[in-house]
């Protein structure tokens, strides 16, 4: 299995570009969500999945539109780039185990905005 | 709104001391998590605590909730190099599943 595939590996824009970040996990699994990394900032949740169709908003949304047609696939759209939004974006997927869940990540967009 | 503390934020030791990492929540939580994030790596999963007070160890890492299930705390015994990355508590915000709350990490350097 591939698990979480986050593509692409790299991106630079120019302010007011816009572009798709994309994620596809092959795990079947409910839940996914966006997070961006910032030195000294941790992981900010963006925007959440817990079923297809279904999308809310995490800490920091302001910018980032997404969307769940499938439950494979969870698209991030930024639509007028910004400077602040360079950084690295993360995508996981998860399951409900009854007791909570655990989080699988893809490995990471970096992005910049100059 | 809930906020995950977590201290120290950098962490420098010798390789074979000890090192503990501190997360506090300002509500009670259902359950925490840590996951481990080596340089230039994504998340790693490590463990996840539920019940009040509980105590889970892996190998060298042991893993405590507290009691009020508001603090949690990551204890490494005899570092390696290996051990190197920043660790991430983390816990949900409400009862709805799909979203997690990271601390922001403390970043453990290991030297030889």
């Amino acid at each position: 299995n591939a698990g979480v595939t986050q593509t692409p590996k790299f991106q630079v824009l120019k302010t007011g570009q816009s572009m798709t970040l994309q994620c596809a996990q092959d795990m079947n699994h409910e839940y996914m969500s966006w997070y961006r990394q910032d030195p000294g900032m941790g992981l900010r949740l963006i925007h959440y999945s817990v079923g297809a169709g279904i999308t809310d908003q995490g800490e920091v949304p302001n910018g980032y539109n997404v969307s769940r047609s499938t439950t494979e696939d969870f698209p991030l759209r930024l639509l007028s780039a910004a400077p602040s939004q360079t950084s690295v974006y993360f995508c996981a997927s998860s399951y409900s185990s009854g007791e909570g869940e655990k989080l699988f990540f893809g490995s990471g967009t970096q992005l910049s905005v100059l | 709104g809930q906020q995950v503390m977590q201290i120290p934020q950098y962490q420098h030791v010798q390789e074979g001391e000890d090192f503990t990492t501190y997360c506090n929540s300002s509500t009670t939580l259902s359950n925490i998590q840590w996951y481990k994030q080596r340089p230039g790596g994504h998340p790693v999963f490590l463990i996840q605590l539920v019940k009040s007070g509980e105590v889970k160890k892996q190998k060298r890492l042991t893993f405590q909730f507290g009691e009020a299930k508001k603090n949690s705390s990551l204890h490494i015994t005899a570092t390696q190099t290996t051990d190197v990355g920043t660790y991430f508590c983390a816990g949900p915000r409400g009862s709805t599943l799909g979203r997690l709350y990271f601390g922001r990490g403390t970043q453990l350097t290991v030297w030889p």
